[in-house]
């Protein structure tokens, strides 16, 4: 079945680490994205790649980075400079252009400890 | 400026009842894309309809019905004889036609629906 993965659903990290969320696709779609959830809150965009090797910040990419070196894997690190990174993380992808329908993986759950 | 303001925090409607999401839109563009999504507990967003900026035709898809008006930039969605089921946080989305490559999706502050027995 095709479709969207994210590892690992629940993830801790100690304040002052890195660590890398995975997002993987077989939908064969040349757009990925980044969003972030806070309680009660929309999604926000961190990160998109519309082509792979090539990636474009959104609205809160300070203190995350992403790389696009295969079509299917959108990684996306949370550095220690996210002040806040506790949060619901979701990778999304599109066809194609940003009109397209996005799907959506089913998230990881990040907790700062 | 794009916007997507969906006014209704949170719903609670006794099953069986009819209930409508509001949903409404800003956008300076003649072409653009709506869509609705429906995450339950579980997290993921679910794609439920998307409709482009040409068609205001009402789209009906079993209990969901969904009404596009450009005249009041409002695009609701209304569940018939709602069940506990669907119980979830329901987000409208609006996308621009991209210029220069411009990537631009904005998702509402989402509507919490509580269903009760």
């Amino acid at each position: 079945d095709g479709g969207i993965t994210q590892s690992p659903k629940y993830l801790f990290r100690k304040e002052g680490q890195n660590v890398t969320l995975s997002c993987e696709q077989n939908l064969n779609h040349d757009a990925m994205y980044w969003y972030r959830q806070d309680p009660g809150q929309g999604l926000r965009l961190i990160y998109y790649s519309q082509i792979v090797n090539d990636f474009q910040k959104g609205d809160i990419a300070e203190g995350y980075s992403v790389s696009r070196e295969k079509k299917e894997s959108f990684p996306l690190t949370v550095t220690s400079a996210q002040k806040n990174p506790t949060a619901f993380y979701l990778c999304a992808s599109t066809v194609g252009r940003g009109t397209d329908t996005q799907y959506f993986g089913p998230g990881t759950r990040l907790t700062v400890l | 400026a794009q916007k997507v303001t969906q006014a209704q925090t949170e719903i609670s409607v006794v099953e069986k009842e009819d209930v409508t999401l509001d949903c409404v839109y800003e956008t300076r563009d003649t072409t653009y894309y709506l869509f609705w999504y429906k995450q339950p507990p579980s997290g993921e967003l679910v794609f439920l309809i998307r409709r482009n900026s040409f068609d205001e035709q009402n789209e009906i898809s079993g209990r969901y019905s969904w009404n596009f008006q450009k005249s009041t930039s409002s695009f609701n969605f209304t569940i018939t004889a709602s069940q506990v089921v669907d119980s979830a946080v329901y987000f409208c989305a609006l996308s621009e036609a991209p210029t220069s490559g411009t990537y631009k999706y904005i998702f509402g502050t989402g509507t919490r629906l509580k269903v009760l027995a």
